[in-house]
């Protein structure tokens, strides 16, 4: 595609629910990463994979946070048993893989997470 | 610790005038980049300017400049003529070391420009 696609663009749950949150990259782009932003805040790095494998999983606030990627394309970040303090924009970028110190991460426009 | 700390939360300015977004950076590793993003009230992030830590000039694009002071350790963003559609979050990256990925980004800086 054109850009970072991420679906849906805003997603409301009831606390203890379980969502699923998809990421489209750009085509031909190794990497992936999830952020998450809380209201007024930076950006929280969750996880980056390099095609279907994450070497970095260190920003995964817990055991309730797991991603996964297929075929070197979409990722689906899930959240089981959703709490108010999930409540954040997240964010899906990807990149080329180049391996420079220069390559900049695309980003899509985020989901909408709120926790009821 | 902090690796990347923006201290202005808000900045106010006028249209046309230049303005300097502080960032300061923490790392021991000699291999790193600093980027800048802008993120509108749309929510998407917007890749500005990049500069390297073995880079020997400041990196520039367009009116966007970057006043980088290796000693101090700091990553400033200039933004020349200043205009309203520059009111946004401004935020400060840093990769560090070879082979990492990630960026790691600091709180950001929201700019509000006044007509």
């Amino acid at each position: 595609g054109a850009g970072v696609s991420q679906s849906p663009s805003n997603k409301v749950t009831e606390k203890g629910k379980d969502v699923e949150l998809r990421c489209d990259p750009i085509s031909g782009h190794t990497a992936l990463y999830w952020y998450r932003q809380s209201l007024g805040q930076g950006l929280e790095f969750l996880i980056y994979f390099q095609g279907n494998s994450a070497p970095d999983k260190s920003g995964l606030p817990s055991d309730r946070f797991s991603a996964e990627r297929t075929g070197g394309s979409v990722s689906t970040l899930t959240i089981q048993r959703t709490q108010q303090e999930d409540s954040a924009v997240y964010l899906c970028a990807s990149s080329l893989l180049t391996g420079l110190r220069n390559e900049k991460l695309f980003f899509g426009s985020g989901t909408q997470l709120s926790v009821l | 610790a902090q690796k990347i700390t923006q201290t202005q939360p808000g900045m106010f300015v006028q249209e046309k005038e230049a303005v300097t977004l502080d960032c300061t950076y923490d790392t021991s590793d000699p291999s790193y980049g600093l980027f800048w993003y802008k993120q509108p009230s749309s929510g998407e992030m917007i890749f500005l300017i990049y500069q390297g830590s073995y880079d020997q000039q400041n990196a520039t694009e367009g009116r966007y400049s970057l006043n980088f002071q290796k000693a101090r350790k700091s990553a400033n963003l200039v933004i020349s003529a200043s205009q309203l559609g520059d009111s946004a979050m401004y935020f400060c990256a840093m990769r560090e070391g070879r082979g990492a990925q990630k960026l790691v980004f600091g709180q950001g800086t929201r700019l509000t420009i006044n007509p």
